[in-house]
């Protein structure tokens, strides 16, 4: 079993709607949750990271982390087909030395 | 201020032959990564360098070897290529091993075919 679970998709969704991204986990030492985009044929780039459990918004974009379910989301408002790519979700725990997991990736297309 | 540079950005070898990948970053980043993409199987840890001469193994480091040249340059040598190389490979570099969840930032990738 990989230490983190993500749904490869792909997700596609209308213009507008409100996407829901998600990860589990198997490592209760993960104290840094992250969410990072990768357009296609490019690196990823960071989007959030969030320290232990709680929400955190920039935007559009909101990050949740609930450590006692394993579970991070990161919820995409009014979404526009700019946000077409692939979203990684990564995490670290405070002993491994900045070393990140990733989750496998959910690729998300939204039509105009 | 090109961020993280990789050449090449593609490149197809034949089974046993072997290549550098080079990797460069302007930022003054202490530490950097290079990891492999593969389908289905998200971003894989293969070395890091938390600093300049310091090297360590990550998830995957079999079949590859890393060299620190300096603080801008970290190097990915596959000695003698095989099939399951066939990979997308990405480096990336952070300001220090302790922030990396602040952010690491990533090349454009190389891709690279072992046939």
């Amino acid at each position: 079993q990989k230490e983190v679970e993500q749904d490869p998709g792909p997700l596609s969704v209308p213009e507008g709607a409100i996407v829901s991204l998600n990860c589990t986990y198997s490592n209760s030492a993960f104290q840094y949750f992250m969410w990072y985009r990768q357009y296609s044929r490019k690196g990823p780039e960071l989007l959030m990271y969030t320290y232990s459990s709680g929400n955190k918004e920039d935007g559009r974009f909101t990050a949740q982390v609930d450590k006692s379910s394993k579970y991070i989301s990161l919820f995409i408002r009014d979404s526009q087909p700019s946000d077409s790519a692939t979203y990684l979700c990564a995490m670290s725990a405070n002993n491994q030395g900045g070393k990140l997991i990733f989750g496998q990736g959910t690729e998300l297309s939204v039509k105009p | 201020n090109a961020g993280v540079t990789q050449t090449p950005k593609f490149q197809v070898l034949k089974t046993g032959q072997s290549m550098t990948l080079q990797c460069a970053q302007d930022m003054n980043h202490n530490s950097m990564y290079w990891y492999r993409q593969d389908p289905g199987m998200g971003l894989r840890l293969i070395y890091y360098s938390a600093s300049e001469g310091t090297t360590d193994k990550g998830e995957v480091p079999n079949g590859y070897n890393v060299s620190r040249l300096n603080k801008r340059e970290f190097s990915l040598r596959l000695e003698s290529a095989a099939p399951s190389q066939t990979s997308v490979y990405f480096c990336a570099s952070s300001p220090k091993v302790s922030a990396a969840h602040l952010g690491q930032y990533f090349g454009p990738g190389t891709r690279l075919t072992v046939t």
